[in-house]
C-alpha cells in the first residue's frame, strides 16, 4: 500500500500483537543498521543488528528487515508486551560514526 | 561490568559556571563517544575518542570541552553554557574500530539557567 515503509513517529499496539517500526536511512554506504530501545529516563539499548550485505535477521521476539534499494529498515516485535513501551531509534554506523534516526514512540494498550 | 555510568545524573547549571560531566567504563571498550539528545529528537553525535585521543568532533562549540585521561574515563567539561544547551547528555563505549557494539549510559540531564 502507499503507506508501506512509512515513518510514524507514534505507534499504539493492542498487548500480544506484533509491532511494526519503520525508519528510513539516509547512507548508502552505511556497514551496519541497529534498533535501539529507550526508556524513560535511559540511556538506547541495543536490540538488533543487521550488516549491510543482508535483508534479514532474527533475534528473540525482534526482526529486522532491510531493504538497500529503497533504503528502508523495520523492525517487527511478535507479541507485544507492556515492558515494550519505549521510544525506538533506528540508526546507521558508518564511517566511525553511529547516527540516529528520528524516533518512534510505542505504546502498548492492556 | 557491562554497564557505563554517568554521574551526576542531574546538573543545573548558570551560565557563568564551570562544571564537568563524568563517563566510566570498565567493559576494556577503546573507544568512548559523547552524545546530546534534545526532548523527543534522536541523540546526535559530538566527539569521539579512540585510544584515549579525540578523532572526531562534530563541530561542537569550544564551550563543551571534552577529555579522556584514562581508557576508563571520559569527561565533558562545560563553561559559559547557554539555555539552548540544555538537554539529555550520553555518553557510550564501544571496542575500537569499525564497530557497532556501542554501550550506553543513562545520561546527565542538564539545565543551564
Amino acid at each position: 500500500g502507499e503507506n508501506v515503509g512509512l515513518h510514524l513517529p507514534t505507534l499504539s499496539v493492542q498487548e500480544g500483537d506484533n509491532s511494526i517500526i519503520n525508519c528510513a536511512y539516509s547512507n548508502s554506504a552505511s556497514d551496519y543498521f541497529i534498533w535501539y530501545k529507550q526508556e524513560s529516563g535511559k540511556g538506547p539499548q541495543f536490540i538488533i543488528d543487521i550488516r549491510s550485505n543482508m535483508d534479514k535477521r532474527q533475534g528473540q521476539r525482534v526482526t529486522v528487515l532491510l531493504n538497500k534499494t529503497v533504503k528502508h529498515l523495520s523492525l517487527q516485535i511478535a507479541a507485544t508486551q507492556p515492558g515494550d513501551s519505549a521510544v525506538y531509534f533506528c540508526a546507521e554506523f558508518n564511517d566511525y560514526k553511529l547516527s540516529f534516526g528520528a524516533g518512534t514512540t510505542v505504546t502498548v494498550r492492556a | 561490568d557491562t554497564e557505563v555510568t554517568q554521574t551526576p545524573k542531574h546538573l543545573v547549571m548558570g551560565m557563568t559556571n564551570k562544571k564537568s560531566l563524568k563517563c566510566e567504563q570498565h567493559m576494556g571498550h577503546r573507544a568512548m563517544y559523547w552524545y546530546k539528545q534534545k526532548a523527543k529528537k534522536p541523540p546526535e553525535l559530538m566527539f569521539v575518542y579512540s585510544y584515549e585521543k579525540l578523532s572526531i568532533n562534530e563541530s561542537v562549540p569550544s564551550r563543551f570541552s571534552p577529555e579522556c585521561p584514562n581508557s576508563s574515563l571520559l569527561n565533558l567539561h562545560l563553561h559559559a553554557l547557554q539555555p539552548e544547551d540544555s538537554a539529555l547528555y550520553l555518553c557510550a563505549s564501544s571496542q575500537a574500530g569499525r564497530t557497532n557494539g556501542y554501550t550506553f549510559g543513562s545520561g546527565t540531564r542538564l539545565t543551564v539557567v
